[in-house]
This record gives C-alpha cells, structure tokens and sequence, in this order.
C-alpha cells in the first residue's frame, strides 16, 4: 500500500498568514492526489484534484501543487473559517490511502 | 442538486452484521463511481470500499477485505454497504461519497454512525 505522510500534525497561525501543508507518498502517484477539508461534524469537502485543480466552489486562497512524491496545500490568507483538519489521499492506485491530517488552528 | 443521504447505522455486537445505505439523487447515479468512507472517533479518515458505475468492479481497503462488500442498484438510485463480523475497531462514521468526471471522492453524505460494543 502507498504510504502518506503529511506535516506538521498540527499548525497555529493568525488570521491573514500564508500557510503550507506538505504530504509525501511512499512511491511516484503523478499528480493522482486529493485535498480535503473535514470540519468537526460535518462531512469532508475536496478542496483540490489532480495536485492543482481547484474544486468548483473552493474559495481561491486554496491552492495545490505538486507531482511525484511531494505535493503542498497552500493557503494563501488564513481565514477563520479555514479552522479544520486537513487530508490529502492518494488515488493513484487501490487502496486508496488518506495521509494522517493535519490540524489548522487560528492564533 | 447533488443530494446523498446516508442510513443505516446503529449499535452492533462484536461479530454482527449491518447493512448500510446511500440514497442519491440530483444526478446521473448509474454515470458515477461511488465510494465510502469512515472517520473513527478521534481518528482520521480512512478510504473504505470503491465501486464502479455499473457495480462491475469493486475495491476494498485491507481491514475491510472479505468482510464488507459494496453493492449499488442502479434502478434504485442506491448505495450498499454490507458489513458483516463486525469488530471494535469498525466503530465510525460511515460517508458514502460521489466520483463524478474522474474525480476522487467529490460529493460526500452527511454520514451514519455505526458502533460495535457489548
């Protein structure tokens, strides 16, 4: 099974900071990663597709990039409404596999 | 508009089977890959089982494997989840989601929780 590993778990940052979230595959997935957002008690949303494509309705502050092995979530202005978890997954080959989140807290 | 609703969960003993459920509408359900997904308490998220649009292939995560199947019906605009010897461990919350148009999972239900205890 394909590894991920993201970091940091857990990330404080003001509102307005610019912030970067990293994931590494344990083998080449090309661009086959997924970006979500999981709010407590609610369903997760994707954010982001094939590393850079941006959901239709995902706010533009969010952005994706990568291919490989290392891809980055970036957040270009903290909002507080951006409080949540977040995961990347891999789709590039079954089973699908989350990386652990990455836990987004507002200073 | 693109609506999944979720049921089926409960409580279970260890051992047990249930059955869950994906209601979907709002869009061409026999067009789309299905998927389900499931959050233990505390825990992140972990990708569960994947179906084809015509139900002819399926994929499982490794915990899962041989002890949950995923069914649809077309006719029915329905989603399936088997679950059967069920554990502890299989404690969560159950999200069926969509895959439309080559995405990963990209529409999500509003998830079913589902306990496993004595």
């Amino acid at each position: 099974d394909i590894q991920m590993t993201q970091s940091p778990s857990t990330l404080s940052a003001s509102v307005g900071d610019r912030v970067t979230i990293t994931c590494r595959a344990s083998q080449s997935i090309g661009t086959w990663l997924a970006w979500y957002q999981k709010k407590a008690e609610k369903a997760p949303q994707l954010l982001i597709y094939k590393a850079s494509s941006l959901q239709s309705g995902v706010p533009s502050r969010f952005s994706g990039s990568g291919s490989g092995t290392e891809f980055t979530l970036t957040l270009s202005s903290l909002q507080p409404d951006d409080l949540a978890t977040y995961y990347c997954q891999q789709y590039n080959s079954y089973p699908w596999t989350f990386g652990q989140g990455t836990k987004v807290e507002i200073k | 508009e693109v609506q999944l609703l979720d049921s089926g969960g409960g409580l279970v003993q260890p051992g047990g089977s249930l059955r869950l459920s994906c209601a979907a509408s709002g869009f061409p359900f026999s067009s789309y890959a299905m998927g389900w997904v499931r959050q233990a308490p505390g825990k992140g998220l972990e990708w569960v089982s994947d179906i084809s649009n015509s139900g002819g292939a399926t994929y499982y995560g490794g915990s899962v494997k041989g002890r949950f199947t995923v069914s649809r019906d077309n006719s029915k605009n329905m989603l399936y989840l088997q679950m059967n010897s069920l554990r502890a461990e299989d404690t969560a919350v159950y999200y069926c989601a969509t895959r439309s148009g080559g995405k990963p999972l990209d529409y999500w239900g509003q998830g079913t929780l589902v306990t496993v205890s004595s």
